[in-house]
């Protein structure tokens, strides 16, 4: 079966320190999407990345980028000089592909970031 | 545009109690997902549909209906609440093919008595 596995409950940092957080995915299918997403303290959840199973290359966006391993079945995710605003959960998800052809999306358990001043 | 739209924010009910938990999309996505979301568990999906008229069970059904008389909306009932149900609830909704990103409301917090 499909899973996601962040086993980093909670990471605490000081300002401007880098910070990774990792990702380890188990999936049967030879296309499959993975995401990031962010839960900042005010609870809403925010989309930050999608990456397909065939595009290993690594993608910045700022302080963030992403780093996904077919090898090691990773895609995990590094804030460079982090922040207080970067403090959230931070949720990373593999969409899975159904008989019916549909697609659940499945998340992990979530990692905590705690950035303190 | 408004896009994912829960209601109600909060809510608090006794055991026993039933109510139901509104989610409306203004996007025109086909896929809407109920998640529930508890500390340490992340996000598991209780029910989906794929289209107007169609549901399907997800990770954790039991205590949970849903329906979808319009593509728009997606509706998560409660029969008869209990304390185990006490959670935060998520909708999500997507243009679907496993590649598009869910889009989610804000949430509703739900604590059973």
């Amino acid at each position: 079966a499909q899973k996601v596995t962040q086993a980093q409950t909670e990471i605490s940092v000081v300002e401007k320190e880098d910070v990774t957080l990792d990702c380890v995915y188990e999936t049967r299918d030879t296309t499959y999407y993975l995401f990031w997403y962010k839960q900042p303290p005010s609870g809403e959840l925010v989309f930050l990345i999608r990456r397909n199973s065939f595009d290993e290359q690594n993608e910045i966006s700022g302080r963030y980028s992403w780093n996904f391993q077919k090898s090691t079945s990773s895609f995990n995710f590094t804030i460079t000089a982090s922040q207080v605003v970067d403090s959230a959960v931070y949720f990373c998800a593999l969409s899975e592909g159904l008989t019916s052809g549909t697609y659940k999306y499945i998340f992990g358990t979530g990692t905590r970031l705690k950035v303190l001043a | 545009n408004a896009g994912v739209t829960q209601t109600p924010k909060f809510r608090v009910l006794k055991t026993g109690q039933s109510m139901t938990l509104l989610c409306a999309q203004d996007m025109n996505h086909e896929y809407m997902y109920w998640y529930r979301q508890d500390p340490g568990m992340g996000l598991r999906l209780i029910h989906y549909s794929v289209g107007e008229g169609t549901t399907a069970k997800g990770e954790v059904p039991d205590g949970y209906n849903v329906s979808r008389l319009k593509k728009q909306n997606f509706l998560l009932g409660l029969e008869s609440a209990a304390p185990s149900q006490t959670s935060v609830y998520f909708c999500a909704s997507t243009q679907g093919a496993g590649n598009s990103p869910l889009h989610f409301g804000n949430g509703t917090r739900l604590t059973v008595t």
